[in-house]
């Protein structure tokens, strides 16, 4: 079982400040997804990474992905009340056939105006 | 252009009645997910079809049935809801294991 570890589970700091999620495992993933989710609303794909250490950038959200493909990390600069929310990191096993997606257990965003 | 779609968006139900909730795919993805969310919790898989093949994950309770009629529309069938299937319900599709794009979601509300 692929399982993936996320921290911190909860986070709360001012605007304009920067911060950094990490989605570690002991797994190798083929693919490697971060969604956020607002509440009563289905999760929304930020970005996906598939090479190992592989970094994109989504306006002020860098992603990376780690040289070995089993973690990475969200980091947010200057954040803004927008960006509260429910991020989750998910992973895609490797070969063929399709299992669902593992999702970590997700970080909990709140900006304070 | 909702891309998934499920129906309803809000599902109040009684104590043991059977529900069934809906979702409906435009992408013609091949993997098609359901998934349950507690209150701040992360999405649990539930099951998953590859076409047409039904993929149960090792704990989902037999309460909770699936049906994939064609590539586009697949449903969630829970036979008798406890209190305990209170949750959102999230349907999402994909090509493979790869990006899922997901549904706005079922609140169910039991009674």
């Amino acid at each position: 079982t692929q399982l993936l570890e996320q921290s911190p589970q909860f986070l709360s700091i001012q605007e304009g400040e920067n911060l950094t999620v990490y989605c570690n495992s002991s797994s190798v993933f083929s693919s490697l997804q971060w969604y956020r989710q607002e509440p009563g609303e289905g999760p929304v794909l930020l970005v996906t990474v598939v090479t190992g250490g592989e970094v994109k950038k989504l306006k002020r959200l860098t992603f990376q992905f780690g040289d070995a493909r089993k973690d990475s990390s969200l980091h947010i600069t200057a954040a803004q009340p927008g960006d509260t929310g429910l991020y989750l990191c998910a992973g895609g096993g490797g070969g063929g056939g399709a299992d669902g997606l593992t999702f970590g257990k997700g970080t909990h965003l709140i900006i304070q105006p | 252009d909702a891309m998934v779609i499920q129906n309803p968006r809000y599902q109040v139900t009684q104590f043991g009645k059977p529900v069934t909730l809906s979702c409906s795919q435009t992408l013609n993805h091949n993997v098609m997910y359901w998934y349950q969310q507690k209150s701040s919790q992360a999405p649990k898989l539930l099951f998953h079809y590859y076409d047409k093949d039904f993929n149960n994950e090792a704990d989902t309770p037999d309460n909770f049935q699936s049906r994939r009629p064609n590539t586009s529309f697949c449903f969630l069938d829970i036979r008798s809801p406890g209190l305990g299937d209170a949750a959102m319900y999230l349907c999402a599709t994909s090509v493979m294991n790869t990006e899922a794009f997901f549904g706005q979601g079922t609140r169910l509300t039991v009674v």
